[in-house]
C-alpha cells in the first residue's frame, strides 16, 4: 500500500515566520508534488520534483520554495509566511512507471496569523 | 476559461438514486482523464480513469467525449457512503494534472 506521510496535521504560526512542511512518502516513486487547496479554487499545484535535487515550478510558485535531497522527501518552505498563504497544503507522489495515478498525503492545515 | 470545469453542485439525492456529473475541459490535446474522490477533511484518492471506450466499475461508469471535451462520471444505486466530493481531473500532454474544483455529492436516507 502507497503511504504518503505529511510532517503535521494542524500548524499555526505567525506572519513573517519561516515554515517548513514535510512530506514523506515510502514507495520509491520518482515524481512528487506540493498542492494547496481552498474552497472554490481546488487544488493548485505550487511546485514537482522529478527526481532528487529537480525541483519545476508549478501554477503558483510565489512565496515558496522547496527541497528534495533524498527521493523519498520533499520539503515545501514559506520563507516568510503570510496571512494569504493560510491554506490546506497536499503532498502527492506517482511513479514514472505507474502512470499519471498521484497518491496524497493527509494534508496540513496551515493558518497564519 | 478555467481549464477544467465542473458543477460545484452540491448534489442532494436519496439512497438508490442514480446520479450525473459532468466535467468539461478546455484542451483538446488532452490525453488522460481521471475522477478522484475527496471525502470531508481527507486528501484525495483515485475513483477511476477514464478511458475513450468508457468504462465501468460496479455502479460507477465513467465516459470521455472527446469531440465536445467532456467527461461524465454516473453513479448507480447511490449509497450514503457515496457521499463526498468527486474531483475531475486531467493530463493536458504536460507531466501535471489538472483539477477541478469538485462536485460535492450529499446521499441522504
Amino acid at each position: 500500500d502507497v503511504k504518503v506521510t505529511q510532517s503535521s496535521r494542524y500548524l499555526v504560526k505567525r506572519t513573517g515566520e519561516k515554515v517548513f512542511l514535510e512530506c514523506v512518502q515510502d514507495m520509491d516513486h520518482e515524481n512528487m508534488f506540493w498542492y494547496r487547496q481552498d474552497p472554490g479554487l481546488g487544488l493548485r499545484l505550487i511546485y514537482f520534483s522529478y527526481d532528487v535535487k529537480m525541483k519545476e515550478k508549478g501554477d503558483i510558485p510565489e512565496g515558496y520554495s522547496v527541497s528534495r535531497e533524498k527521493k523519498e522527501r520533499f520539503s515545501l518552505i514559506l520563507e516568510s509566511a503570510s496571512t494569504n498563504q493560510t491554506s490546506m497544503y497536499l503532498c502527492a507522489s506517482s511513479s514514472t512507471s505507474g502512470g499519471e495515478t498521484q497518491y496524497f498525503g493527509p494534508g496540513t492545515r496551515l493558518l497564519v496569523l | 476559461r478555467k481549464e477544467v470545469e465542473q458543477d460545484p453542485g452540491p448534489f442532494n439525492v436519496p439512497e438508490g438514486a442514480t446520479v450525473a456529473f459532468n466535467c468539461t475541459y478546455s484542451n483538446s490535446a488532452s490525453q488522460s482523464f481521471f475522477w478522484y474522490r475527496q471525502d470531508c477533511r481527507k486528501e484525495p484518492k483515485l475513483l477511476m480513469s477514464v478511458y475513450s471506450s468508457g468504462n465501468e466499475d460496479g455502479r460507477f461508469t465513467a465516459q470521455l467525449n472527446r469531440a465536445s471535451q467532456y467527461i461524465s462520471l454516473l453513479i448507480r444505486d447511490s449509497k450514503l457512503s457515496d457521499s463526498a466530493t468527486y474531483l475531475c481531473v486531467v493530463n493536458p500532454d504536460t507531466d501535471k494534472l489538472i483539477f477541478g474544483t469538485g462536485t460535492r455529492l450529499q446521499v441522504f436516507p
